[in-house]
């Protein structure tokens, strides 16, 4: 089975630097896909970047982009830029492209970052 | 386009009592998972359903059952509630195949047992 995890239970981050959060895995596939989605305090969570295993380029999403080690299994979200709005929980999950078997059409997840911007 | 709709947004229930939560995906989408989300476990995967068929289950008991119409709408059901049933839990939507694999959530049901 998959596992997801979140070494970094809180960070925080002055308004207009740069965070990264880190995010490790394990598992024997060699594709799926890793995720980091953003849950405010409102509670909905929201996708903010995603990476295909088998692309090699890091994915970026204008302030958001990640790190990706495939080798390392490792799936780092750095925020550049950090804005007010960006405080929440973060959480990293990952998604085997399987479709059977216990790992299939679910997402598992890390604990989850709680992120605070500092004014 | 609407959101994910959760219905009810809390509720309060007491050890032994059931409860049915509900979940309206973006129209359009077939495939509804569902999460459960605790400070101790974090998010867990409970079940996912298309066209109306569980494709697979997390590793809850037999107390938490779900299903899916016709009209792609889901429901699931926790039956004899514990306490350790308090929690918020998700449900997210996906287009058909899953696509890349994005997750549309709603904003939860927080259930509490007393």
């Amino acid at each position: 089975a998959q596992t997801v995890t979140q070494s970094q239970p809180e960070m925080s981050v002055q308004e207009a630097e740069t965070v990264t959060l880190s995010c490790t895995y394990d598992t024997s596939e060699s594709d799926y896909y890793l995720f980091w989605y953003k849950q405010p305090p409102s509670r909905q969570m929201i996708l903010v970047i995603r990476q295909e295993a088998y692309k090699q380029q890091n994915a970026t999403e204008n302030r958001f982009s990640v790190n990706f080690q495939k080798a390392a299994k490792s799936f780092s979200l750095k925020i550049s830029d950090s804005q007010l709005g960006d405080a929440a929980m973060y959480f990293c999950a990952y998604r085997s492209v399987l479709n059977s078997g216990a790992g299939s059409y679910q997402l598992t997840f890390g604990k989850g970052t709680k992120l605070s911007v500092i004014p | 386009k609407a959101g994910v709709t959760q219905t009810p947004r809390y509720l309060i229930k007491t050890r032994g009592q059931q409860v049915t939560l509900s979940c309206s995906p973006i129209s359009g989408h077939r495939s509804v998972s569902w999460y459960q989300q605790t400070p101790g476990q974090g998010l867990q995967f409970l079940f996912e359903y298309f066209s109306e068929t569980q494709r697979n289950k997390g590793n809850f008991p037999g107390r938490f059952s779900g299903r899916q119409f016709s009209n792609s709408r889901s429901e699931m059901n926790v039956s004899t509630l514990e306490l350790g049933d308090s929690a918020l839990y998700l449900c997210a939507s996906s287009s058909p195949g899953w696509g890349t694999g994005e997750l549309f959530f709603g904003e939860g049901s927080r259930l509490t047992v007393l």
